[in-house]
Parts: C-alpha cells; structure tokens; sequence
C-alpha cells in the first residue's frame, strides 16, 4: 500500500508570493491533517479534514488555508508569504475521523522564504 | 489555551542504559499518542493509549498513560543505537469537537555506541 506522498518535497519562495502544496493521503483514508515543523516551535496543528469539511483549525493567521477533495486529496495554501513560513509542512493521513485513529505522515514539503 | 509538555529536550545515553521521556498536559486528554521521528524522516505512529492508568510495551519500549489522563511516559530498556531520533507525545483534548492533536516539543534522543 502506498504511503501518504506530498508534492513538491522542496520550495523556495519569496516574500509578498503565495503557494500552494498537495498531499495525497493512504488509499482508504479520509482524514486528512496539516503541520506546520520548525525548530524552534515543533510540530503545530493547521487543520483537520474529513470528507471535505474542515473539522478543526490551529491557530495560524488567515493567510494559511485549506481545503480537501471528494478523493481525499488535500491541498493548502499560504498567501503574502513571510520568512517565518519557512518550515517543514507535513500532511498526515488516518482512516477515519478523530479522535482515535493513527496517523500516517508523509515526507513533507520543505518551503524556504527568501 | 491546551499545552503539551515534554521533558526532557535532549537525551544523551550510552548505548545499553536506559531513557524516559514524561508528557504532562494542562488538561485532561481523551487518549495520548507517540510518534518516532529519526533524523531527516518524518514522524512514524509507534502506540496510542486511551485507557486511565494504561501500559503498554512493544519490545524494548514501555509506554504509560497517567490515571488522570494528564501525563504519560515512554521508557526505553537497554538503548540501541537504532533508537536514535526525537520522541513526540500528542494528545487531544477531552469533550467538545474533541479538537486537535497537540504535539510535546520532543526529546531528542542520542546514543553513543
């Protein structure tokens, strides 16, 4: 069974740009989650999906968005990037809906703000 | 707001003592998971307890779920170098729309051979 992918794996950006990242879950699952991972914050909520509707929100900014597909695929978008976006972003896959099942990360996307 | 704490930051062991890292939460937790995330990787699912007072072990690991459900451990028996990596505890609050999965800051752990 294929494992949770993320497009693209590397970004870079620069400020005032806006971008959008992809992940497709496990085949099977329909709940989809977004984190944001630096250093020095660790690992942070953005969103949950499960069948299209976003079930719970981190606390980011606006400029941070999400949405999920009928297929399950997500993407997210962040607009008028800022250099503190630089991050490794990570989508995560379970099979169903919170609060008791497993996640399954994929490798990531590592987006650089110039 | 929910915060996850986690203790300690960094782990150095020789290879062959023993490690634990503590999860304490401000609230209590509908269940706790913890995750393996090795240098370069992404985080791995390794146990989710739900139950008050619960222990689990897989292998060399032992992982416990506190009896008011607001703290949990992970002890790792006689170290390996394969076991290097950070360790995350997330949990997720009880009652409401059970919210979102909150992540400890991780213990890095390192292991001389």
């Amino acid at each position: 069974k294929a494992g949770v992918t993320q497009t693209p794996r590397y970004l870079i950006k620069t400020r005032g740009q806006q971008v959008t990242l992809s992940c497709s879950p496990i085949s099977g699952h329909r709940s989809v989650s977004w984190y944001q991972q630096t250093p020095g914050q660790g690992l942070q909520f953005l969103f949950e999906y499960f069948s299209e509707t976003q079930r719970n929100k981190g606390n980011f900014p606006g400029r941070f968005s999400g949405r999920q597909f009928s297929n399950s695929r997500s993407e997210m978008n962040v607009s008028t990037l800022e250099l503190g976006d630089s991050a490794l972003y990570l989508c995560a896959s379970s099979k169903g809906p919170p609060p008791y099942n497993e996640q399954f990360f994929g490798p990531g996307t590592r987006l650089t703000v110039l | 707001g929910q915060q996850v704490m986690q203790i300690p930051q960094y782990q150095h062991v020789q290879e062959g003592e023993d490690f634990t890292t503590y999860c304490n939460s401000s609230t209590t937790l509908s269940n706790i998971q913890w995750y393996k995330q090795r240098p370069g990787g992404h985080p791995v699912f390794l146990i989710q307890l739900v139950k008050s007072g619960e222990v689990k072990k897989q292998k060399r690991l032992t992982f416990q779920f506190g009896e008011a459900k607001k703290n949990s451990s992970l002890h790792i028996t006689a170290t390996q170098t394969t076991d290097v990596g950070t360790y995350f505890c997330a949990g997720r609050r009880v009652g409401g729309s059970q919210g979102n999965l909150i992540f400890g800051k991780g213990t890095k752990l390192s292991v001389k051979p």
